[in-house]
């Protein structure tokens, strides 16, 4: 079946642009999860969906970062007023339950300018 | 707090060698453990996983890891390398009490498989 599908794969934007980055989880999947993963770095977490609440969002790195799954599905992680450090791959994933893995979707690479 | 550490950020191992990836750990509580791979313009994708029972855990594509508690480690190793391991690992690390997926990943180790 179909995985975790991250749209844009790639976003190029300006410094002071805000970006919207878009992630559709596997159906059925009720947990979501957004990752950024720094160059050479690992994913670090930012922020965890359980149904359309946000269960953990400790991670998110500063109040320019949003993020919201109004219909438990879809999610959509805001970036507003970028700045050339969020330059970052983010990665979504989702799972079905606590016993299951996480799936991983290809990523959003970011390139602040 | 807990925290990954893996040895090398660039391992390079002969096709048909032995595939050694250094990861210990630090955690306050006992920890599940995963090891993923990352391929090229690919997401990343789960290798394997311990949580409790035997510490030899047995992954997808030849791999294996033993968690020893006694040293901290969770070492992935394969007994043969082939070309297609070529990727990007990573190993990670979550406390039981956040076992619905909020993992602490290290840096990463690249792997470099030469013929």
């Amino acid at each position: 079946g179909a995985g975790v599908s991250q749209t844009p794969s790639n976003k190029v934007t300006e410094k002071g642009k805000y970006v919207e980055l878009r992630c559709d989880p596997i159906s059925g999947h009720t947990a979501l999860y957004w990752y950024r993963q720094s160059l050479g770095q690992g994913p670090e977490f930012l922020i965890y969906f359980q149904g359309t609440g946000a269960a953990d969002d400790s991670g998110l790195p500063n109040d320019r970062f949003f993020a919201v799954r109004p219909e438990g599905s879809v999610s959509t992680l805001k970036i507003q007023r970028t700045e050339r450090g969020d330059s970052a791959v983010y990665l979504c994933a989702s799972r079905q339950d606590s016993n299951s893995p996480l799936h991983f979707g290809n990523g959003t690479r970011l390139t602040v300018t | 707090a807990q925290s990954v550490t893996q040895l090398g950020s660039h391992v390079s191992v002969s096709e048909g060698a032995l595939v050694l990836l250094r990861c210990n750990y630090s955690s306050s509580v006992p920890p599940y453990l995963f090891w993923y791979v990352q391929y090229p313009n690919q997401g990343l994708q789960l290798l394997l996983k311990y949580t409790t029972g035997a510490t030899l855990v047995k992954g997808i594509n030849g791999f294996e890891a033993e968690f020893k508690k006694s040293e901290t480690s969770f070492h992935l190793t394969k007994p043969s390398a082939h070309m297609s391991d070529a990727a990007e690992y990573f190993c990670a690390v979550s406390d039981l009490a956040d076992s619905w997926g909020k993992l602490q990943f290290g840096a990463g180790t690249q792997v470099v498989v030469t013929p």
